[in-house]
């Protein structure tokens, strides 16, 4: 079974500039999450989507970040215009309901 | 919110030692404890998970467990191997209000060196 499939691996944009990461859950999983991962630290959930409907997106930095999930399967989740502060690693990850959450290996973003 | 406190940060071992790292939380709701394992470069991999209906699991070298009491949680590996060598992070989980889902709350990471 293929695993969740995050591209690019690596994202390296000038501050100002915008930038998207994509994100393609394990087959059959409804949910899909995205988090952000700074160095040293770990996961902190962006936003949560059950199929088309995002339900948790408290944490989303809304002035500059936007997610969507079109059809319920893949999803983009876009930053525009990205800061310094926002280098970090981009995690998607997929769940059956409620179940085990299963990482992609997530795209490292360098905002210079 | 939850609150996940995760210690120790840095872990040393000799191969063959055990390792445990320790977890608490602060929601007293929180009802889905997993652990992951990180290596360089990949995203988190659930290694075990325990929910607060049990106490303690296990998973050939891999143990994990749970005191609702006291709000805290361990992870324990026997016999270590150097490629145990990775971040590890608890997280704490719990269902909101009758619906399917749970919001995870990570730890800040401990890393684990196994030392041949």
């Amino acid at each position: 079974e293929a695993g969740v499939v995050q591209s690019p691996r690596y994202k390296i944009i000038e501050k100002k500039q915008p930038v998207a990461f994509w994100c393609n859950p394990i087959s059959g999983h409804n949910t899909l999450y995205w988090y952000r991962q700074n160095l040293g630290q770990g996961p902190e959930l962006l936003i949560r989507y059950e199929n088309e409907e995002a339900v948790d997106d408290s944490q989303l930095p809304k002035d500059r970040f936007s997610a969507e999930r079109l059809k319920g399967v893949d999803s983009t989740l876009k930053i525009q215009p990205a800061e310094l502060g926002d280098s970090a690693v981009y995690l998607c990850a997929s769940s059956l309901g409620r179940a085990e959450q299963f990482f992609g290996p997530g795209t490292r973003l360098t905002v210079l | 919110g939850e609150n996940v406190e995760q210690h120790p940060s840095t872990l040393s071992v000799q191969e063959g030692d055990s390792a445990v790292i320790k977890c608490t939380y602060s929601d007293s709701a929180s009802n889905y404890f997993p652990w992951y394992k990180q290596e360089l470069g990949k995203g988190p991999q659930l290694i075990i998970d325990i929910r607060s209906n049990v106490g303690e699991k296990k998973d050939q070298r891999i143990a994990v467990t749970l005191n609702k009491t006291a709000k805290h949680f361990s992870l324990h590996i026997t016999e270590t191997q150097p490629e145990d060598s990775a971040v590890y992070f608890c997280a704490a989980s719990s269902s909101s209000g009758g619906t399917s889902y749970g919001k995870l709350t990570f730890g800040q990471g401990t890393i684990l060196t196994v030392h041949p």
